[in-house]
Formats: C-alpha cells, sequence, structure tokens
C-alpha cells in the first residue's frame, strides 16, 4: 500500500458545486494532516492544517477518520479560481522527519 | 519580505555538467528540504537537514549532493547532470519538522538536454 493515495481525478464540476476529496494514508501513527494546493507546476501552498478531527475554512472543510485512516477536503459553493491540484499531505517519522506528499487530485470547476 | 527564496527559476545546462540550485530562508527555520516534482510522481523528496551541518537522504537522493554550512542556505547540486533529472526543483522549510507545515519556494525548472 502507498504511504498516501490520493485519487488523481481530474473532477469537472459546475460553479457552484460541492466537491469531495478522499485521502488514505498507511502509517496509523501519525497526528497531523495536511492539505495543499497547486496551481499548474507552481510552488505548492499550504490550505489547510488537520490536528484533531477537522478543520473549517469558509468554504473548505477537512476531516479525519482514524480508524479508516483517511482524510477528506469538502469544497463547497465551488469558485472557477478552485481549479487546481489538492495535495494530501502526511508526516512520516520511521527513518526521516519529513512529510509524505500524495500526488494529487485535479480539479477543475467550469463556468 | 521574509520568506524562501530560489535561484535560478530557470536553467537549461548539458549532459555531464555540473549545476548548483541555490535556495535561501529568513525565518531561520531549522528543516529544510529539497524536492523534485515530475509529471506522475508527484513530488519526491531528494534530501533534507534538521539544522546546519545535519542532512540526510530522501526517498531519490541518488546523484545529488547538499550542504548546510548556515542555517538559510541549502544548495542542490547535481555533480553530472542527466537527462533523467530534468524536473522542476523545489525548496522548502519548516519550523521543526515532521508534523509541521512546510512552506515552499517558487521552484526552479532545469532542462537537461
Amino acid at each position: 500500500r502507498k504511504e498516501v493515495e490520493q485519487d488523481p481525478g481530474p473532477f469537472n464540476v459546475p460553479e457552484g458545486a460541492t466537491v469531495a476529496f478522499n485521502c488514505t494514508y498507511s502509517n496509523s501513527a501519525s497526528q497531523s494532516f495536511f492539505w495543499y494546493r497547486q496551481d499548474c507546476r507552481k510552488e505548492p501552498k499550504l490550505l489547510m492544517s488537520v490536528y484533531s478531527s477537522g478543520n473549517e475554512d469558509g468554504r473548505f472543510t477537512a476531516q479525519l477518520n482514524r480508524a479508516s485512516q483517511y482524510i477528506s477536503l469538502l469544497i463547497r459553493d465551488s469558485k472557477l479560481s478552485d481549479s487546481a491540484t489538492y495535495l494530501c499531505v502526511v508526516p512520516f517519522y520511521t527513518g526521516r522527519r519529513a512529510l509524505t506528499f500524495g500526488s494529487g487530485t485535479r480539479l477543475q470547476v467550469q463556468p | 519580505d521574509a520568506g524562501i527564496t530560489q535561484s535560478p527559476r530557470y536553467k537549461i545546462t548539458e549532459t555531464g555538467r555540473q549545476v548548483t540550485l541555490m535556495c535561501h530562508q529568513t525565518w531561520s527555520h531549522s528543516y529544510m528540504f529539497w524536492y523534485r516534482q515530475d509529471l506522475g510522481h508527484g513530488l519526491r523528496l531528494i534530501y533534507y537537514s534538521a539544522a546546519a551541518d545535519i542532512t540526510d537522504k530522501g526517498e531519490v537522493p541518488d546523484g545529488y549532493v547538499v550542504s548546510r554550512s548556515k542555517t538559510e542556505n541549502f544548495p542542490l547540486t547535481l555533480e553530472s547532470a542527466t537527462r533523467s533529472q530534468t524536473s522542476v526543483y523545489f525548496c522548502a522549510s519548516s519550523e521543526w519538522g515532521g508534523n509541521q507545515p512546510q512552506h515552499f519556494g517558487d521552484g526552479t525548472r532545469l532542462s537537461i538536454l
């Protein structure tokens, strides 16, 4: 099993739609998680941190299910500007204190 | 402005040449990281550093060398560039590493002919 797995998409949704992405991880000891946004090969930018069961920031909600080892990102009322690739990020401690990035889920919001 | 800067932004070179990519951060973060990003692979960790003079291998270290003589700088050197090292390279830093979020530079687009 990969350390972090994401559905690559693309998810094509109309403006105003609600869309959700899931991410599964293999290390049950992971304590914190992140969602990053990346636009067209630009640098990844931190979108949300998830340290407990979930986090909400405006139209964005992240939820964590430790028992099933997945985190989700929900985007409500999608905007054209939400079109990007969303990276799920999980810290791994075995051998290195670094983050492992999922390959990303691509979202295309259409007018 | 404080932040993390990479140079050059774009680089074209030939196989066999030595190339050094620079990374500088002004936050005094302890941890710094180098990633490469290729289509179909996502971000892959090359090397990281927990502090000055402490470096460690990541997932894909072969063909790369790093050093960290000062906290703020973390250069990445390709000793003898190969076409397979054509990629986008991102430098990142975090305050402590591990469960801390990372902040990325703009990236260096490297093409090896």
